[in-house]
């Protein structure tokens, strides 16, 4: 089956600096790779994803990457804000969409 | 904006004992998962579910586990005989199309 593998498991920046997070995955059959926000205590929420036919995908201070022939996407906050502080989570599966394999998560802390 | 909801919050049972976790879907939504989460760890799948039938399972997902969507509004994971090793938080989701999925507040179940 998948293996998602997630760097680094914590993560300190200043308030302002970029923050990078990158998973390999190992199936390359896999195609759509969600990244999840979860702050203590709450669910976790969708906020950005990326599909395999896409290369870059931008949301405002977010963005990913995928680089398909190397198995490996990575997720790009920039401006951080100690609002940003959480578990984030990167996540893959195939196009069956039936079974989703989770990294094992980030701790980010944004220091003000 | 419509969320998935889940009841109880939190639920102890005692080793043994038989526990149904709740969730109520997103109204339009088709497919359906159960994920758990062990504290300050990564998001497992369990299940999905579409078509009133298990779509996929993960080896996590044993004969004491099932699920059911009995009345077109609820979906249910039922844990038979709980284990003390079955304590986690529990996170149901849903989508109307297959990637995007939205995930519920969740159930802390601590078996003791």
């Amino acid at each position: 089956g998948e293996n998602v593998e997630q760097h680094p498991s914590t993560l300190s920046v200043q308030e302002g600096d970029s923050a990078v997070i990158k998973c390999t995955y190992s199936d390359s059959a896999s195609n759509y790779f969600p990244w999840y926000k979860q702050e203590l205590g709450k669910r976790p929420q969708l906020i950005i994803d990326i599909r395999s036919n896409v290369g870059e995908k931008k949301d405002q201070r977010i963005a990913v990457t995928l680089n398909k022939t190397a198995k490996h996407f990575s997720l790009h906050i920039t401006e951080t804000q100690p609002e940003d502080s959480a578990v984030y989570f990167c996540a893959a599966t195939t196009n069956t969409g039936n079974q989703f394999y989770f990294g094992t998560g980030t701790s980010l802390t944004v220091i003000p | 904006e419509p969320e998935v909801t889940q009841t109880p919050s939190h639920q102890v049972t005692q080793m043994g004992q038989e526990v149904i976790l709740r969730c109520v879907p997103i109204s339009n939504h088709l497919y359906f998962y159960w994920y758990r989460q062990i504290l300050g760890q990564k998001v497992e799948f369990l299940v999905s579910f579409y078509n009133n039938e298990i779509s996929e399972k993960s080896e996590i997902f044993d004969d004491q586990f099932s699920v059911e969507r009995p009345d077109g509004s609820n979906f249910t994971l039922k844990i038979r005989s709980t284990k003390l090793e079955d304590s986690a938080m529990y996170f149901c989701a849903s989508t109307l199309r297959l990637y995007e999925q939205y995930f519920g507040p969740g159930t802390r179940l601590t078996v003791t």
